[in-house]
């Protein structure tokens, strides 16, 4: 199956810098989402993004699905974007097949 | 995007009880997941919920120590049986936006095994 990596595991960043997370996919999905886990251990979607450019305020989102990979740009940072940063792809079918990976643990500090 | 009530949010559990999860969805699904997240992991897949059909388990995950139901399409309970606290996790329910398989999750369910 599937598998996912992400990059890097731990960031820590000051308020308002910007940050760049890597999802990394060993073969052809057709979906890939962001996720963000907050302290209280809920999932928040972020994007759907199984290709191309997505952007939602100060988050953004691109998949190049020819080399297998997917980054997450964070801009000008705030405290309240702390927590783990998860990507999950599938490469089929219905989510009994959605992979995530092991995250990134993204803190920040006023 | 689905709406998804998950409950208890948490709670505290003696060894060798066992609990009841219930996920409920504000429109009917054909699937229902459920996952695990035990401390500083990620999500894995316990198990995929089909309305009037036996859910299917995960390699690792039997229907003794996890049983589901599914009674209707809107509604699913997870059990966790006989706990240890080695079931101290997060567990989430999950379905799949139909149109195109993106997933959204409940709130989860945060259990400490004593």
């Amino acid at each position: 199956g599937i598998q996912v990596e992400q990059s890097p595991p731990d960031l820590i960043l000051q308020e308002g810098a910007n940050s760049t997370l890597r999802c990394n996919f060993s073969d052809s999905v057709n979906n890939l989402q962001w996720f963000h886990q907050n302290p209280w251990g809920q999932l928040i979607n972020l994007f759907y993004i199984p290709s191309g450019t997505k952007q939602n305020g100060r988050l953004s989102a691109t998949t190049v699905a020819t080399e297998r990979y997917s980054l997450l740009y964070i801009s000008s940072s705030q405290t309240t974007d702390s927590g783990v940063y998860f990507c999950a792809a599938s490469g089929g079918g219905s989510q009994g097949n959605l992979i995530f990976g092991k995250g990134t643990k993204l803190s920040v500090k006023p | 995007s689905a709406v998804i009530s998950q409950k208890p949010s948490r709670d505290i559990c003696q060894r060798g009880t066992s609990l009841t999860i219930q996920c409920q969805v504000d429109s009917q699904v054909t699937m229902m997941f459920w996952y695990r997240q035990q401390p500083g992991q990620s999500l894995t897949l316990i198990a995929t919920a089909n309305q009037g059909s036996e859910a299917t388990y995960e390699s690792g995950f039997v229907i003794d120590k996890f049983p589901i139901s599914r009674p209707n399409l809107t509604f699913s309970t997870l059990t966790v049986s006989n706990m240890s606290p080695e079931d101290s996790s997060i567990y989430l329910c999950s379905v799949d936006r139909v149109v195109r398989g993106e997933a959204f999750f409940g709130q989860g369910t945060r259990l400490t095994v004593v």
